[in-house]
């Protein structure tokens, strides 16, 4: 079964709102990767954590990887219409080698 | 960033028809390959990895004998849907990555079965 689960599934805000989805992993992830797809688009790569309790930054978005290495978020800062589409959490798990096991995804909706 | 490109774009065939999918790495040699399939509001699936120069490596419950896979070139993979029936209509992207590239997704290909 699906081994990488976010919540929530999805999401409506209003521009200007924050927002937050929750990656979790049933078992230890070596790195966590972040990707966006826009509707009818394919997925874009945002960013990679690999370090325990690390914490990244791009403009809007905070991305921060657990110190267990199982779970992991993304935090857009004042939502952006631009900022529609489904948001992927993608992890490597301990011992798959270089698969990658996609999150179900947030899908984000943003209204004015 | 690296460029990954699939061919086609969309396609749409009749049940019982194969249907060959294509996907490069323009500006690098990728050693693995990995093709993905999206249903719906769902999220990507894993099939199969794929290394130059070797057999496919399929996800359980990916039929092999439907979906071939070639890798014969560390620019070129090809997946074959075989005798495509409309539960096969899906979304299907490829990545690549070499030993230095993360993985770069195509723009995917939309197959629709009739």
């Amino acid at each position: 079964g699906q081994q990488v689960m976010q919540i929530p599934q999805y999401q409506h805000v209003q521009e200007g709102e924050d927002f937050t989805t929750y990656c979790n992993s049933s078992t230890t992830l070596s790195n966590i990767q972040w990707y966006k797809q826009r509707p009818g688009g394919h997925p874009v790569f945002l960013i990679q954590l690999v370090k325990s309790g690390e914490v990244k930054k791009q403009k809007r978005l905070t991305f921060q990887f657990g110190e267990a290495k199982k779970n992991s978020s993304l935090h857009i800062t004042a939502t952006q219409t631009t900022d529609v589409g489904t948001y992927f959490c993608a992890g490597k798990l301990t011992g798959g080698g270089n698969k990658l096991t996609f999150g179900t995804g947030t899908q984000l909706k943003v209204e004015l | 960033g690296a460029v990954v490109s699939q061919h086609p774009s969309w396609v749409i065939c009749k049940s019982g028809t194969s249907v060959k999918i294509e996907c490069r790495s323009l500006d690098f040699q990728a050693t693995t390959m990995f093709w993905y399939r999206q249903f719906p509001k769902q999220s990507l699936m894993l099939m199969a990895t794929s290394n130059e120069g070797s057999k496919a490596t399929y996800e359980q419950g990916v039929e092999k004998d439907k979906f071939l896979i070639n890798h014969a070139s560390l620019t070129l993979s090809t997946l074959t849907v075989t005798s495509a029936h409309p539960e096969d209509s899906s979304f299907y992207i490829c990545s690549a990555r070499d030993t230095v590239h993360e993985q770069y997704f195509g723009p995917g290909t939309r197959l629709t079965v009739t």
